[in-house]
């Protein structure tokens, strides 16, 4: 069973509106993830947070703003979005391992823009 | 740069039956790990199974092993047993020990295209 929630399962925006995905694990992991995937693609990184820093950005669009309150939290907010930013936002955290770090996944937020 | 190559599209095989997903990776480094998920139509990425590039013994997990091949670079994945809940898409990643390792940062895992099982009557 996973650790890791998110929040809402489903959202459906407009292109003007100004939303935020939710992201919790309870494993005492000190990195988190955020994901990008599309329809039958693996999954593209899109930002890493290590110790509550962000520690890797993979040159994603302005309108995507990552956020790591605490160490357990992890928000990505949501702005002027396109139709093609639809898709399935994953998050993981692990525990900053060298090599036997695992990634473990939440259910993910299927996101549809309008 | 890490690359990993999942061959098979799709896969079809019996419930009961094993199964075997393909996988190779190139990278030049020494240090690296390998993993396979299984994504159900849900969505939710689960983990499975891990094998580091100095494990001598192949890794196992219930029905799940992964048939290393160092020399070959090759990390299949073997389902024994095969049940209708396997059905799913199935990834495997590598993740290499790089310069971030030592400053920190996270990780980051280097996916295949996937292979898209499904256990028939």
């Amino acid at each position: 069973d996973t650790e890791v929630t998110q929040t809402p399962k489903h959202l459906v925006m407009g292109m003007t509106n100004k939303k935020s995905l939710k992201c919790e694990q309870h494993m005492g992991h000190r990195a988190m993830y955020w994901y990008k995937q599309k329809a039958k693609k693996p999954p593209e990184l899109m930002f890493v947070y290590s110790y509550e820093k962000l520690s890797i950005n993979e040159s994603v669009p302005s309108r995507f703003s990552p956020e790591c309150p605490n160490s357990s939290l992890l928000n990505l907010h949501l702005h002027a979005l396109q139709p093609e930013d639809s898709a399935l936002y994953l998050c993981a955290s692990s525990q900053e391992q060298p090599l036997t770090d695992t990634q473990y996944f939440g259910p993910g937020t299927r996101l549809t823009v309008l | 740069a890490q690359k990993i190559t999942q061959t098979q599209p799709g896969m079809f095989v019996q419930e009961k039956e094993a199964v075997t997903l393909d996988c190779t990776y190139d990278t030049s480094d020494q240090s690296y790990g390998l993993f396979w998920y299984k994504q159900p139509s849900s969505g939710e990425m689960i983990f499975l199974i891990y094998q580091g590039s100095y494990d001598e013994q192949n890794a196992t997990e219930g029905r799940y092993s992964l048939n290393f091949q160092k020399a070959r670079k090759s990390a299949n994945l073997v389902i024994s047993a095969s049940q209708l809940g396997d059905s799913a898409m199935y990834f495997c990643a590598m993740r290499v020990r790089g310069p971030a390792i030592l400053t920190g940062g996270g990780n980051k895992l280097t996916f295949g295209t996937g292979t898209q099982l499904k256990v028939e009557l």
